[in-house]
Order: C-alpha cells, then sequence, then structure tokens
C-alpha cells in the first residue's frame, strides 16, 4: 500500500544553523501538504505543493516537491528556537474528492539556544 | 472565534466507560475529521464526514461511533473504553481544492 516515509525522527540543532525533513512516497502524489504541531499543540497547516518540481518560499522556510511528484523536503534556514516542533508531512494520492491520506511519521525538532 | 472547536480539552475516565468527544467548525468546511494521535506522535485518521456523510472509516474498532447531525458538528462516542485508547484526539476540518486541514487544539484521553 501507498506509504510516505519521512526523515529524520529526531533533529537537534544548535540555534542558527540549518534544519531539513524529507518525505518520500511509494507512489505519485496528487499534493502534498506540510505542517508543523509545536509541543503540547496542535498541528498547524503550513502549506500545500501540487505542481511537479514546485518550490515555495515562507520567510526562512523553503518547500520543495520532486519532479516525480513523489518526494518532498522542508528546510528552515537559520533556525530559532521559536521553531522547535514536530514538522509532518501528509500525502494525498487523489483519486477521489478526498484522496487516499499517508501521513508522515514527523520529525522533532529541538533548537538549542 | 476559534475556527474548530473541541470539547472536551482533557478527558479522565476509567476502563469500561463510554464518553463522548464534541467538534464543531465554524468555517463553513463541508468536510470534518477525527484523528488519533499516539504517544509517538503519529497521526492516523480515523472518520471523515463530508456534509454529514461517512466517506472515511479508517480500520478502527466498532466501539467508536462518529455522529454528524449537521456539517459544522462531528461527535465521537467512545463505548468500553480500553487503556490502549489513551491518546489525543484531534478534529480536524477541510474544503476540497487545498488550503490544508485546520485542526482542533485536541482532546487528551486518559483511561486508567
Amino acid at each position: 500500500g501507498q506509504q510516505v516515509m519521512q526523515i529524520p525522527q529526531y533533529q537537534h540543532v544548535q540555534e542558527g544553523e540549518d534544519f531539513t525533513t524529507y518525505c518520500n512516497s511509494s507512489t505519485t502524489l496528487s499534493n502534498i501538504q506540510w505542517y508543523k504541531q509545536r509541543p503540547g499543540g496542535h498541528p498547524v497547516f503550513l502549506i500545500q505543493l501540487v505542481k511537479s518540481g514546485e518550490v515555495k518560499k515562507q520567510k526562512r522556510l523553503t518547500f520543495q516537491f520532486g519532479e516525480a511528484k513523489k518526494n518532498s523536503s522542508l528546510h528552515i534556514t537559520a533556525t530559532q528556537t521559536t521553531d522547535v516542533g514536530t514538522y509532518f508531512c501528509i500525502g494525498d494520492a487523489g483519486g477521489t474528492s478526498y484522496g487516499k491520506l499517508t501521513f508522515g511519521q514527523g520529525t522533532i525538532l529541538t533548537v538549542h539556544p | 472565534d476559534t475556527a474548530v472547536s473541541q470539547t472536551p480539552k482533557y478527558l479522565v475516565t476509567q476502563m469500561g466507560n463510554d464518553k463522548s468527544i464534541k467538534c464543531e467548525q465554524n468555517l463553513g468546511h463541508d468536510t470534518m475529521y477525527w484523528y488519533k494521535q499516539d504517544s509517538k506522535k503519529f497521526l492516523k485518521i480515523m472518520f471523515s464526514y463530508n456534509n454529514k456523510e461517512l466517506i472515511i472509516n479508517e480500520t478502527v474498532p466498532n466501539r467508536f461511533s462518529p455522529k454528524s447531525p449537521d456539517k459544522a458538528h462531528l461527535n465521537l462516542h467512545i463505548n468500553s473504553l480500553e487503556l490502549g485508547d489513551s491518546a489525543v484526539y484531534f478534529c480536524a476540518s477541510s474544503q476540497p481544492g487545498g488550503g490544508g486541514y485546520t485542526f482542533g487544539s485536541g482532546t487528551r484521553l486518559t483511561v486508567v
């Protein structure tokens, strides 16, 4: 069945260092979404990528969708302590109005000041 | 002006009890969901309703029964609670065409 693997599971960085998390799907996706969940909080939608090879930026965050629409990455430049939390992706295989959703396991980011 | 609100925020109950979690969204979204997040933070979809109709029903014990009285509400009733049901349950809503899922603040269920 369809799977989305997300790596790494954990990442510890010093404030100011960069951070990247990757999602890899076993099948072609219709779209992929990224979310951030602060400790004790709820997932908050960051972005949706739809087009092959798409790159979107939000301030220090850069999101990429692979050419084959199977891979995606989230890169944070110069991390800050406010970036701590779990980042996860949701892959949508499409096919119906509501698709078949698979969830990345999440990357827990810790930023040391 | 909370977009997706769910109650209660915390729920501690004994094994064997029956409990309900309520969810309401004021975004006008057509689709609502229940997700379960386990202790390892892994998020799993449980149910999805579109305009009061069930469209996704993942492999969930039949002790869990969702009910949608209207498209702004999706409640989750759990019968005969078990220790393994302890988790954080998130309600969410979405609209086709993008924009992602809007999650509620979660209900932390602890079964003792």
